[in-house]
């Protein structure tokens, strides 16, 4: 069955530093890999996604991650961050062989932007 | 374009009450998810359809909650009757199908007293 560890619950970071959140899966089977941001007080938004293809997947607002399938690891990161970013983010896999949109979330990680 | 609409926004019972959250998706939208997040934790799926009917409820505790989707559109989750456990935020995504994009609702707050 997959699973999907964040490894930090809270990263604390000045603004303009660049940032990396970590994330490790187990699956046996192919991985879809998603992460998302989750602002104070609203829903999850899809910052970026690994189907298939090229390792490196850009996002929206300036994120990155990069599958690695080697090490298990889908890890976001951001050259620079600004205090907007200052949110929870969850890592997740897809459930199954396939793409069937059943997501299995990690326990987030709480990204503290400092002025 | 408007988003996933749920309400209410909160809601404070009393345990072995009963309780329903409404969701109302994405225009277009085949596929509808209901999300159990409890505090410092990620969301975990309960229940997931297409158009009208179940694709997956593994995770729904079945002898207290439930969910339909009758019209294929708007898309109610009631608790009935709830325990201190079940509080938690409860969110509504949609997405065109299975495959694509799931688009998240803001929420709907559960405290169960």
């Amino acid at each position: 069955a997959q699973s999907v560890t964040q490894l930090d619950s809270q990263v604390p970071v000045f603004e303009e530093a660049p940032v990396e959140l970590r994330c490790n899966y187990s699956s046996s089977v192919s991985v879809y890999l998603f992460w998302y941001v989750q602002y104070p007080n609203q829903g999850l938004q899809l910052l970026l996604k690994y189907l298939s293809g090229s390792t490196l997947v850009k996002g929206i607002n300036g994120f990155e991650a990069e599958f690695n399938k080697s090490q298990t690891s889908f890890h976001l990161r951001k050259p620079s961050v600004h205090i907007s970013d200052t949110a929870e983010y969850f890592c997740a896999v897809n459930h199954g062989s396939s793409n069937t949109g059943k997501l299995i979330f990690g326990q987030g990680t709480t990204l503290q932007v400092k002025p | 374009e408007a988003g996933v609409a749920q309400s209410p926004r909160y809601k404070i019972i009393e345990k072995r009450q009963s309780v329903a959250f409404w969701c109302n998706p994405i225009s277009g939208h085949a596929t509808l998810y209901w999300y159990q997040q409890i505090l410092g934790q990620g969301p975990k799926l309960l229940i997931q359809f297409q158009n009208n009917g179940v694709v997956d409820d593994s995770q729904l505790p079945k002898d207290r909650f439930s969910a339909e989707r009758l019209k294929g559109v708007d898309s109610t989750l009631k608790i009935q009757p709830a325990k201190l456990e079940d509080s938690a935020v409860y969110l509504c995504a949609s997405s065109l199908d299975a495959t694509d994009t799931q688009y998240f609702g803001p929420g709907t707050r559960l405290t169960v007293l």
